[in-house]
């Protein structure tokens, strides 16, 4: 079955840490996506790649990194400079090129500050 | 720019009555419209989109939305609510990243809706 797959699950950071959270997808999209959910905020975007070795910032990148060396993989790192990271992170992809293409999104992953 | 507001933050109804989910937009130029429901720790899953073609639009599990232009609305109904439609919904209306021609989708803040038994 074609889909997005994020891991893990749940993830605890210790004050200082840098930790990756996974994104790979089998649905051949260009495009890919990570947003943050926060409650009651709906989703915010942290950064999107269009294509491979291509990535943008979105509306709250500070204190993230991702990189995009495959077309199937973006893995989203939150670095220590990021000083609230307790969330929902949630990754997404997509065709490139029309506005009213869907974005189909993964399971999520919970990270933790602890 | 584009927003969207999504006018109730919670809804409550009784199972087997019907369900209304309010939604207003804001787009510089002709949107593309999407309601997405989330269950609990979960990614979201799409109910339906509008992309200009029939202002009304059916989608999955009995839900359906109308797009009105002139009262830059999208609101999502349903007329009897089960138990398993409790979760929470996303209004989105889509906009343009750059010129290379991705999209970001800008989310409301979502509603949640709960279901009597």
């Amino acid at each position: 079955d074609g889909g997005i797959t994020q891991s893990p699950k749940y993830l605890f950071r210790k004050e200082g840490q840098n930790v990756t959270l996974s994104c790979e997808q089998n649905l051949n999209h260009d495009a890919m996506y990570w947003y943050r959910q926060d409650p009651g905020q709906g989703l915010r975007l942290i950064y999107y790649s269009q294509i491979v070795n291509d990535f943008q910032k979105g509306d709250i990148a500070e204190g993230y990194s991702v990189s995009r060396e495959k077309k199937e993989s973006f893995p989203l790192t939150v670095t220590s400079a990021q000083k609230n990271p307790t969330a929902f992170y949630l990754c997404a992809s997509s065709i490139r090129g029309a506005r009213g293409n869907t974005i189909y999104f993964g399971e999520g992953s919970w990270l933790t500050v602890v | 720019a584009q927003s969207v507001t999504q006018l109730d933050s919670h809804v409550s109804v009784s199972e087997g009555t019907p369900v209304l989910l309010r939604c207003n937009y804001s787009s510089s130029y002709s949107p593309s419209l999407f309601w997405y429901v989330q269950h609990p720790n979960k990614g979201l899953q799409l109910l339906l989109k509008y992309t200009s073609a029939a202002t009304l639009v059916k989608g999955i599990n009995g839900f359906e939305a109308e797009f009105k232009k002139s009262e830059t609305s999208f609101h999502l109904t349903k007329p009897s609510a089960h138990m398993s439609d409790a979760a929470e919904y996303f209004c989105v209306v889509s906009a343009i990243l750059s010129g290379a021609g991705s999209y970001q989708l800008t989310f409301g803040k979502g509603t949640k809706l709960s279901v009597i038994p």
